[in-house]
């Protein structure tokens, strides 16, 4: 099974500042078909989780473009170039490369400091 | 607007059996991959099982493989996982989500208890 490693753990941030998380892979994310399936997801407290980025880079519909994802192979980023009080919450990478099992890492809780 | 709306969750002694039901509404249910994902309580997520668009294909969490089983219904526009030989392991709220390249929806779960 695929493992995805994210850190920091925890991540307390100053409203208006950046945040980066990053979400490390045990083996290349890439497809047979060349594309890389590595996504983005928030859970706000209480809430179901939602999805922000897919396929590493792309942002879904609705989401700030404070919001941004990057990297390939084995190692991405999510970053929040200004971070505001409603991105609270914890954060998942969730790869669909090779599959199944289709599988998530453990969660970053960001906070505001 | 979309809505995924999950049913059946409840209190079950350990080796019951449980169906979970999801029924879909505001977009076309037949075109997505239909997946269920359970969070355990304090803990992340982990993804249980998925089925293609036509319910042809099925895939399982090692765990859970045999034990449970997805089905879906397009005429009813509905998601199904029927739980048995439960265990204490698969409390959790269990999410129904459906994919597409470009869209990504989630229900707001229903609680599973498995516990004597």
């Amino acid at each position: 099974d695929v493992l995805l490693t994210q850190s920091p753990l925890s991540l307390p941030v100053t409203l208006g500042q950046p945040a980066s998380i990053s979400c490390r892979s045990s083996e290349s994310l890439v497809h047979s078909d060349g594309n890389t399936y590595l996504n983005w997801f928030r859970q706000r407290p209480g809430q179901s989780p939602r999805r922000l980025i897919y396929r590493v880079s792309n942002r879904d519909s609705g989401v700030p473009d404070r919001f941004s994802g990057s990297g390939s192979d084995t190692d991405f980023t999510l970053k929040i170039s200004r971070v505001e009080a409603e991105d609270v919450g914890i954060y998942y990478c969730m790869q669909g490369s090779h599959w199944p099992p289709i599988t998530f890492g453990q969660g970053t809780r960001l906070e505001i400091k | 607007e979309v809505l995924l709306v999950e049913s059946g969750g409840t209190l079950v002694q350990p080796g019951g059996s449980l169906r979970l039901s999801c029924a879909a509404s505001g977009f076309t249910f037949s075109k997505f991959w239909m997946n269920w994902v359970r969070q355990a309580p304090g803990k992340g997520l982990e993804w249980v099982a998925n089925i293609n668009e036509d319910g042809i294909k099925t895939y399982y969490l090692d765990s859970v493989r045999g034990r449970f089983t997805i089905s879906r219904d397009n005429a009813k526009h509905s998601l199904y996982l029927q739980m048995d030989s439960l265990r204490v392991e698969d409390t959790a709220l269990y999410y129904c989500a459906g994919t597409l390249v470009t869209d990504d929806y989630w229900g707001q779960g229903t609680l599973v208890t498995v516990s004597s």
